[in-house]
């Protein structure tokens, strides 16, 4: 059974610049959430979709946007990156509530 | 909201030996308590969760926990550890009305020395 995918694996940007990142589920999962993780911040949480819909968010800059499609995957967009945005998003995805959560291996971004 | 305090950045500890890795959370609503880890350059696996019931989980692995509801705890325990437990594990918390909104702990980075 195939992982939670995510890409690009790898990827650096320049300030200013705005970046997409996706991620394709298990299959049979709807929901998709989204997480940051830096040194310093550590992992938290950016938002979650079920359904094509945002169902939880957490708190960060309107820069930092999601969406997801009628196949779940699910995309999440970074515009006027800055060099504070360079982290691993990791991914993770479940059947719906109080399934087991299951996280892809991230994409690394870093802004230069 | 919740928060969750793994008051350990880092564990030394040797081969076979036994391994207590601490986490405290904080919560004014009835939680749900997850240890989960991170091998280098890879995402989160899932080691074990506490939804309700018994207060001592088994996982994967040989790791097991146990919910301390009056002390607001949940350390993960692992009565022999081998030089592949080398990783970096984080507790996490969430709860009824969020149960995929994960508030992490910090991580505890786990060094097993042969």
């Amino acid at each position: 059974k195939a992982g939670v995918t995510q890409t690009p694996r790898y990827l650096i940007k320049t300030r200013g610049q705005q970046v997409t990142l996706s991620c394709s589920p298990i299959s049979g999962h709807r929901s998709v959430s989204w997480y940051q993780q830096t040194p310093g911040q550590g992992l938290q949480f950016l938002f979650e979709y079920f359904s094509e819909t945002q169902r939880n968010k957490g708190n960060f800059p309107g820069r930092f946007s999601g969406r997801q499609f009628s196949n779940s995957r699910s995309e999440m967009n970074v515009s006027t990156l800055e060099l504070g945005d360079s982290a691993l998003y990791l991914c993770a995805t479940s059947i719906d509530i109080g399934n087991t959560i299951y996280f892809g291996e991230g994409s690394w971004l870093t802004v230069v | 909201a919740q928060s969750v305090t793994q008051l350990d950045s880092q564990v030394p500890v040797f081969e076979e030996a036994p391994v207590e890795l601490r986490c405290n959370y904080s919560s004014s609503v009835s939680v749900y308590l997850f240890w989960y880890v991170q091998y280098p350059n890879q995402g989160l696996q899932l080691l074990l969760k506490y939804l309700s019931g018994s207060t001592l989980v088994k996982g994967i692995n040989g790791f097991e926990a146990e919910f301390n509801k009056s002390q607001t705890s949940f350390h993960l325990r692992k009565p022999s550890v081998h030089i592949s437990d080398t990783a970096e594990y984080f507790c996490a918390v969430s709860d009824r009305g969020n149960f995929n909104k994960f508030y992490f702990g910090s991580g505890t980075k786990l060094n097993v020395k042969p």
